[in-house]
């Protein structure tokens, strides 16, 4: 069965630091990788997704993430955050070849210093 | 453009009562989904459904029904509520099986009391 694992519940970061949170998968084949972000008192918005081809996925607001087979890792990163971007992140898995559940990890909260 | 749509938004029930989370989409998705949000747990799939009078369940579906009528709509029931209901509820809609992203509403907040 596929699962996330998003290790760090918590993430604190100051204002135009760099950023990085990390997911972990486990999946055997060919996995679909998402990354939403929640806004207090919203729903999820993607930001990013892999599928297939260059393993360095830009998505909205400037983030980035990357897919790593050997370590089935897909870290996001942006490279200086601002206020605005806390809120709640998760990492989410699809199955290639069938699969219509999405499995979501458990989040992670970044806060942001001024 | 009004996407995934939920109602009510905020509802406060007494032990056993029963109530329906509304949702509709009009993006005329098949798939569409009812998920729970725990603070510190993430979301856990309740029901889904692949289609109109297409529907499964989740990982967490007991104390909970569905039904899938039209495209559009997918209703989520509450029979006997109680406390450990009490939730952040998201439904969402995705396009195609493999490769769409979830569209979501933002939320239901239940509390049972």
């Amino acid at each position: 069965a596929q699962s996330v694992t998003q290790p760090d519940i918590h993430i604190t970061v100051s204002e135009g630091a760099s950023l990085e949170l990390r997911c972990n998968y486990s999946y055997g084949a060919t996995p679909y990788l998402f990354w939403y972000v929640q806004s207090p008192g919203q729903g999820l918005q993607l930001l990013l997704k892999y599928f297939s081809g260059d393993t360095l996925v830009q998505g909205i607001k400037g983030f980035e993430a990357e897919f790593k087979r050997s370590q089935s890792s897909f870290n996001l990163r942006k490279p200086s955050v601002h206020w605005s971007d806390a809120a709640e992140y998760f990492c989410a898995v699809g199955q290639s070849g069938g699969s219509y559940i999405p499995t979501f990890g458990r989040g992670t909260s970044l806060i942001v210093h001024p | 453009n009004a996407g995934v749509t939920q109602t009510p938004k905020f509802r406060i029930l007494k032990i056993g009562q029963s109530m329906t989370l509304q949702c509709t989409q009009d993006m005329n998705h098949n798939y569409m989904y009812w998920y729970r949000q725990d603070p510190g747990m993430g979301l856990k799939l309740i029901y889904y459904s692949v289609g109109a009078g297409i529907t499964d369940k989740g990982e967490v579906p007991n104390g909970y029904n569905v039904s899938r009528s039209t495209t559009e709509d997918f209703p989520l029931r509450l029979e006997l509520a109680a406390p450990s209901q009490t939730s952040v509820y998201f439904c969402a809609s995705r396009r195609d099986r493999e490769t769409g992203e979830l569209f979501f509403g933002e939320g239901s907040r239940l509390t049972v009391l």
